[in-house]
């Protein structure tokens, strides 16, 4: 079956310091969210890419989707604490509106 | 606010006591989805509700069902709860079935089994 792999599992890094989170699914994707979920919080969405080759920018967090669609990042400049959680990609091809996450990069961020 | 709202936060339970989990939401979304996520993992879908049709992921075990009252309502039921089963239980909405749209997902109900 599908797979969805992220790299790394987890990140440890200074505030300041820079971030990427890399997605690789297994099948050529139709489209991908991206979700963020706070310790001991809920997945939250915070965007979704469609196209081949899209960059989508929030502020510090650039979104990309590979030529090939078969891969994704997600990169936060200049880290602050209150970006301290786990970063999910999930796919979203397939059945309708059914999501398989990806495994997951936890981000930890200290002072 | 619109919301998705899980009760209880917590529940505590023993081993092999049915255990009902509660949904609402105010989005008026036509679908609900329940997710398993145990430490360190990702959600798992276990089921989904399009409207009142019911859509059952091949690998959820038979000890989970769920029911859809209404639009608002959606249960989680574990029928004789296992050690293994103690996880964080999400439920989500979204507007539709549509492919690309966006879930909004409860803040969980954290099970543990005694």
């Amino acid at each position: 079956g599908q797979q969805v792999m992220q790299i790394p599992q987890y990140q440890h890094v200074q505030e300041g310091e820079d971030f990427t989170t890399y997605c690789n699914s297994s099948t050529t994707l139709s489209n991908i969210q991206w979700y963020k979920q706070r310790p001991g919080g809920h997945p939250v969405f915070l965007i979704q890419l469609v196209k081949s080759g899209e960059v989508k920018k929030q502020k510090r967090l650039t979104f990309q989707f590979g030529e090939a669609k078969k891969n994704s990042s997600l990169h936060i400049t200049a880290t602050q604490t209150t970006d301290v959680g786990t970063y999910f990609c999930a796919d979203n091809t397939g059945t309708a509106s059914k999501l398989t996450f990806g495994t997951g990069t936890r981000l930890q961020v200290t002072l | 606010d619109a919301m998705v709202i899980q009760n209880p936060r917590y529940q505590v339970t023993q081993f092999g006591k049915p255990v009902t989990l509660s949904c609402s939401q105010t989005l008026n979304h036509n679908v609900m989805y329940w997710y398993q996520q145990k430490s360190s993992q990702a959600p798992k879908l276990l089921f989904h509700y399009y409207d009142k049709d019911f859509n059952n992921e091949a690998d959820t075990p038979d000890n989970f069902q769920s029911r859809r009252p209404n639009t608002s309502f959606c249960f989680l039921d574990i029928r004789s709860p296992g050690l293994g089963d103690a996880a964080m239980y999400l439920c989500a909405t979204s507007r539709d079935w549509e492919g690309s749209e966006t879930q909004y997902f409860g803040p969980g109900t954290r099970l543990l089994v005694l």
